[in-house]
């Protein structure tokens, strides 16, 4: 099984605050990697796939990255709307999701 | 635009059979993996298995002995049955597309359906 680790698992944070998720899998996945936003009570929102290809809609301070087995999403300028759990999820088997990331206001 | 919406029982007892099924509007199942997830309360999101029209199914190895994904194209839905369950089991369950290139990209879902295991 690939696992995928998530951090930090809570990050508080101010509006216009630049804010970095970390993603690592547990072997190479190459570009395999999704990152969704969750808000409370809603169903999971796709952001981004490849792991950096995002979603139309999407705007544009979100970013992804990768260097080896670790992947970066990173909000530049963080808006209201944005406070969210994040979660990514590899793709290259299947689909296994990171334990999630809660962006709380600080 | 696409729509899901999963339905079925909210309760189901201890060692009994959950079955959900989640039917599509606006879009035709044909090209396209479908997908069920779940998220117990509070924790993070677990995909379960998936199935295409063509019969091809994919399971989460965790599940594989106790499930059951299958696709009714005539009804444009396609459902889930989770065998021998357990209160382990109960959470949120997601229906949701995945992308025609066959990825398990999951670019639109359910609203969900939050199932109890409970006697």
């Amino acid at each position: 099984d690939i696992q995928v680790t998530q951090s930090p698992s809570t990050l508080s944070a101010s509006v216009g605050d630049r804010v970095t998720i970390t993603c690592r899998a547990s072997e190479t996945i190459g570009d395999w990697l999704a990152w969704y936003q969750q808000k409370p009570g809603k169903a999971p929102k796709l952001l981004m796939h490849l792991g950096s290809r995002l979603q139309s809609g999407v705007p544009s301070r979100f970013s992804g990255s990768r260097s080896g087995t670790e992947f970066t999403l990173t909000i530049s300028s963080l808006q209201p709307d944005d406070f969210a759990t994040y979660y990514c999820q590899q793709y290259k088997l299947y689909a296994t999701f990171g334990q999630g990331t809660r962006v709380e206001i600080k | 635009q696409v729509q899901l919406q999963e339905s079925g029982p909210g309760l189901v007892k201890p060692s009994e059979t959950l079955s959900l099924t989640c039917s599509v509007f606006s879009d035709s199942l044909g090209r396209y993996f479908w997908s069920w997830v779940r998220q117990p309360a509070g924790k993070e999101l677990e995909w379960i298995g998936r199935v295409h029209p063509n019969g091809a199914t994919h399971y989460n190895p965790s599940f594989a002995s106790r499930i059951t994904v299958s696709v009714e194209t005539s009804k444009n839905q396609f459902s889930l049955k989770l065998t021998s369950v357990t209160a382990a089991d109960t959470a949120i369950y997601y229906c949701a597309r995945g992308f025609e290139s066959g990825a398990t990209v999951l670019d639109q879902w359910g609203q969900g359906t939050l199932v109890t295991v409970s006697s």
